[in-house]
This record gives structure tokens, C-alpha cells and sequence, in this order.
């Protein structure tokens, strides 16, 4: 199976600071990566499809870039409601789908 | 507007077997979407377990593939998850979730139901 890395586990910002979360994958996944935001007590939500496309609704201070092994998840202004966990999902050769472990970003 | 709702027993004893159904709404299951549960560890990240389709072609997570087994209930616009053998491991909460049929991610999901195994 394909294994999925994040970094960092966990980080510290404030309301309108710039925040990027890394996704790593352990083979080639061309652009095959999605990302999640969860909240506490809630399921996760889709944010970004196919490493770059906005899901429908998702705020424009979201976007994702990225191909082959290496992505990222930039959120350009850093909201009160975005502290949360963010997670990607790699669907190349999928199923099975695997998950990153998850970045926690919250209030410094 | 489509809508996922978990339903189960909430605890299960070890060497039990899990029934959890979900119910679907503002959708047909028999659409062109694929019908997942995806799992969470108290504390930790999601595991895909499996999915269905609504002829009742199958996909699971070789870690989990001989204790799952995902069912459909068209007539009632459900399915369902079984998943034997329980251990303290499968504690966590499962969701379920859907996935359009040309696409690889999630894009609607249930508010999910913990299950506990404990004697």
C-alpha cells in the first residue's frame, strides 16, 4: 500500500498568518491527493481534490499544489474557524484509500 | 441535499461481531456513487475499511478484508457494515461515507457513530 507522511504533526499560528502543511507520499501518486479539514466532534470535510481543484463552497484562502511524491495545503490568511486537523488521502491505484496522520493547527 | 446517518450498538464485547447500518438520503444508493466506511482511533487518523457499489461489487482494506463484509439494502436506501472478530483495537468511530463513481475522494460524510469494545 501506498503510505502517506505529514509535516508537521501539529502547529502554532495566529488569526491571518500564511500556513502550508506538507503531504508526502512513498511512490508516485501523480496528482491523486485530496485534503480534509476536521473539527473537533465533527467528520472530516473535503477541501481540495486532485492535489489542486477547490471542492464547491471551500473558502478561496485554501489551495493546494503539488504532483508526483510531494504536495502542500496553503491556507493564505488563517481564520478563526480554520484551527482544526487537516488530513490528505491519496487515491492513486485506489482502493485501498490511505490517509495521511493528520496535521493539528491551532492558536498560538 | 445528500445526508449519511450511522446507526449501531455503541458497545460490543471482545470476539463480537459489529452490525453498523447507514441511511441514506437526498440520493439514491443506486446512483453512480460508491458507499465507503472509513474508521478513527480515539486520537488517531482514518482508516478506509471498504466500500459498495449498488450492483454489490465490493473493495476492501486488505488489513481489514477477511473480518469485513459491506452489504446494500436498496429497498430501504441503506447499507450496512459487519465486521467480526472484535478486539480493543477496533474501538474508534466509523463513519460512512460516499464517493461519486469517477472520482477518488469523499465528499459527503455521516456524523459518524463510536463504537467501544469492552467486556
Amino acid at each position: 500500500d501506498i503510505q502517506m507522511t505529514q509535516s508537521p504533526s501539529s502547529l502554532s499560528a495566529s488569526v491571518g498568518d500564511r500556513v502550508t502543511i506538507t503531504c508526502r507520499a512513498s511512490q508516485n501518486i501523480r496528482t491523486f491527493l485530496n485534503w480534509y479539514q476536521q473539527k473537533p466532534g465533527q467528520a472530516p470535510n473535503l477541501l481540495i481534490f486532485a492535489a489542486s481543484s477547490l471542492q464547491s463552497g471551500v473558502p478561496s484562502r485554501f489551495s493546494g499544489s503539488g504532483s508526483g511524491t510531494d504536495f502542500t495545503l496553503t491556507i493564505s490568511s488563517l481564520q478563526p474557524e480554520d484551527f482544526a486537523t487537516y488530513y490528505c488521502q491519496q487515491s492513486f491505484n485506489a482502493p485501498p484509500f490511505t490517509f495521511g496522520p493528520g496535521t493539528k493547527v491551532d492558536l498560538k | 441535499q445528500v445526508q449519511l446517518q450511522e446507526s449501531g450498538p455503541g458497545l460490543v464485547k471482545p470476539s463480537g461481531t459489529l452490525s453498523l447500518t447507514c441511511v441514506v438520503s437526498g440520493i439514491s444508493i443506486s446512483s453512480g456513487n460508491w458507499w465507503s466506511w472509513v474508521r478513527q482511533s480515539p486520537g488517531q487518523g482514518l482508516e478506509w475499511i471498504g466500500e459498495i457499489y449498488h450492483t454489490g461489487s465490493t473493495n476492501y482494506n486488505p488489513s481489514l478484508k477477511s473480518r469485513v463484509t459491506i452489504a446494500v439494502d436498496k429497498s430501504n436506501n441503506q447499507f450496512s457494515l459487519n465486521l467480526r472478530s472484535l478486539t480493543a483495537a477496533d474501538t474508534a468511530m466509523y463513519y460512512c461515507v460516499t464517493r461519486p463513481f469517477i472520482q477518488n475522494y469523499f465528499d459527503h460524510w455521516g456524523q459518524g457513530t463510536l463504537l467501544t469494545v469492552s467486556s
